[in-house]
């Protein structure tokens, strides 16, 4: 079963838009973790953004914020005023558990281009 | 700099041949993660060690195997290698089970 589902492989927004990148998730598990990477063309993964499903306030780091909805099971990522750098691929990943094997289960991703 | 270092970056080889792929974690991180990057399957998890020790297995097949050492560094093994197994691999480290994860570079794998 698909535990992490990004419905847009693409997104195309004008530089200096917010843009929204949707992310949901499955688990019966009340403990995990939601990240955010991003993949520039040059291949690196980049850590963006961390939620954990006890944090009370949606995570914010810079220009990147999540909007977590935990009842509706989506972690999405806002971009604000967008940059040309913002383009990339773009990752959402979860984390079961707090104890024992932690892998990171992806999404398949979501290619955002910023045109100028 | 991540403080993952994977070795080599890029890497070609024959189909049937064997292949290392190195992973020296950030320091003081316990746990290795190591992940495969294919076109038509996205990011799919392979293994997870954590100090020394197996701790999680994913899509991983036969052909390929994985060691983590006493030094922390891994090291992933890929035989009998097939046009498919063509990808990104990276490998991750985190201190414990599951904090945050710092992705090395990744070695990109051509099978020719």
């Amino acid at each position: 079963a698909q535990k992490i589902t990004q419905t847009q492989p693409g997104m195309f927004v004008q530089e200096k838009e917010a843009v929204t990148l949707d992310c949901t998730y499955d688990t019966s598990d009340p403990s995990y973790g939601l990240f955010w990477y991003k993949q520039p063309s040059s291949g690196e993964m980049i850590f963006l953004i961390y939620q954990g499903s006890y944090d009370q306030q949606n995570a914010t780091e810079g220009r990147y914020s999540l909007n977590f909805q935990k009842a509706r099971k989506s972690a999405n990522l806002v971009i604000s005023a967008s940059q040309l750098g913002d383009s990339a691929m773009y990752f959402c990943a979860m984390r079961e558990g707090l104890q024992g094997a932690q892998k990171l289960v992806f999404g398949q991703g979501t290619r955002l281009t910023i045109n100028p | 700099d991540s403080g993952v270092t994977q070795t080599p970056k890029h890497l070609i080889t024959a189909t049937g041949q064997r292949v290392t792929l190195r992973c020296s974690p950030r320091s003081g991180d316990l746990s290795v993660y190591w992940y495969q990057q294919s076109l038509d399957q996205g990011l799919q998890f392979l293994i997870h060690y954590y100090n020394g020790e197996e701790r999680a297995k994913g899509n991983i097949l036969e052909r390929f195997s994985a060691q983590q050492f006493p030094d922390l560094h891994s090291e992933l093994n890929l035989s009998s290698l097939e046009l498919g197994d063509s990808a990104l691999y990276f490998c991750a480290s985190s201190v414990s089970g599951g904090d945050g994860y710092t992705f090395g570079s990744g070695t990109r794998l051509t099978v020719v």
